[in-house]
């Protein structure tokens, strides 16, 4: 089935440090989510796209739906120690109304303070 | 009530044995779906319930694993002759509308099967 490639695996950053992750797929998506996962809990919606070349922010969070509509990333601008955690991508693909998002594999993150 | 709530939250099971993970949407949400997570791993889809029906089941990886899901409401996921490889932590989330605005998750069932 789709996969959606997420990158990087994981990153370990300085508090303050800004960080930067992407996702990309093989197909068409016409909808984009980023979610974060805590230890122990399940992930938490943060930011969720619609349209290609949206842009959206969500306090430190700023996340983009391409233009191609086959990729989308998020930024996550001066981390601080709580934002440890794995970060997913998930979307649906274009013409696939119905169906389950798909996820990608997350990055892990760790900051440092 | 508030949230998604799944239990138990930590199961060890005995390879061989049939274990019953259950799963409470909140209220109102039509679609509930359930997710499985390798350690280390993203979410592979397995099932997903709109009203009581199932269109979508192709993320079962086996025969041996069955969900339902009664009154609109909950849902049970049932792994029988349970398997090493089946050890895992088991979401489950539900939406009001599919998709469109993103699913809430509960906090999983921990599976360990020795």
């Amino acid at each position: 089935g789709q996969q959606l490639n997420q990158s990087p695996q994981s990153m370990f950053i300085q508090e303050g440090e800004d960080v930067s992750m992407n996702c990309t797929s093989s197909s068409i998506f016409n909808t984009w989510l980023w979610y974060k996962q805590d230890p122990g809990e399940g992930p938490v919606l943060l930011i969720a796209l619609y349209k290609a070349g949206e842009l959206t922010s969500n306090g430190r969070l700023t996340a983009q739906f391409g233009i191609t509509r086959k990729d989308s990333f998020l930024n996550i601008s001066a981390s601080i120690p709580s934002d440890v955690g794995i970060y997913f991508c998930a979307g649906q693909e274009f013409n696939q109304a119905g169906t389950a998002l798909i996820f990608g594999k997350g990055t892990t993150l760790s900051v440092s303070s | 009530g508030a949230g998604v709530s799944q239990s138990p939250s930590n199961k060890v099971t005995e390879k061989g044995k049939d274990v019953e993970l259950r799963c409470d949407p909140i209220s109102g949400h039509t679609a509930l779906y359930w997710y499985r997570q390798r350690l280390g791993q993203g979410l592979e889809f397995l099932i997903y319930f709109q009203g009581n029906s199932a269109p979508d089941k192709s993320g079962l990886p086996s025969d041996r694993f069955s969900a339902e899901r009664t009154g609109e409401s909950v849902s049970t996921l049932t792994i029988q002759r349970t398997q090493q490889e089946d050890s895992a932590v088991y979401l489950c989330a539900s939406s009001f509308g599919g998709t469109l605005y993103g699913y809430t998750f509960g906090s999983g069932t921990r599976l360990t099967v020795v």
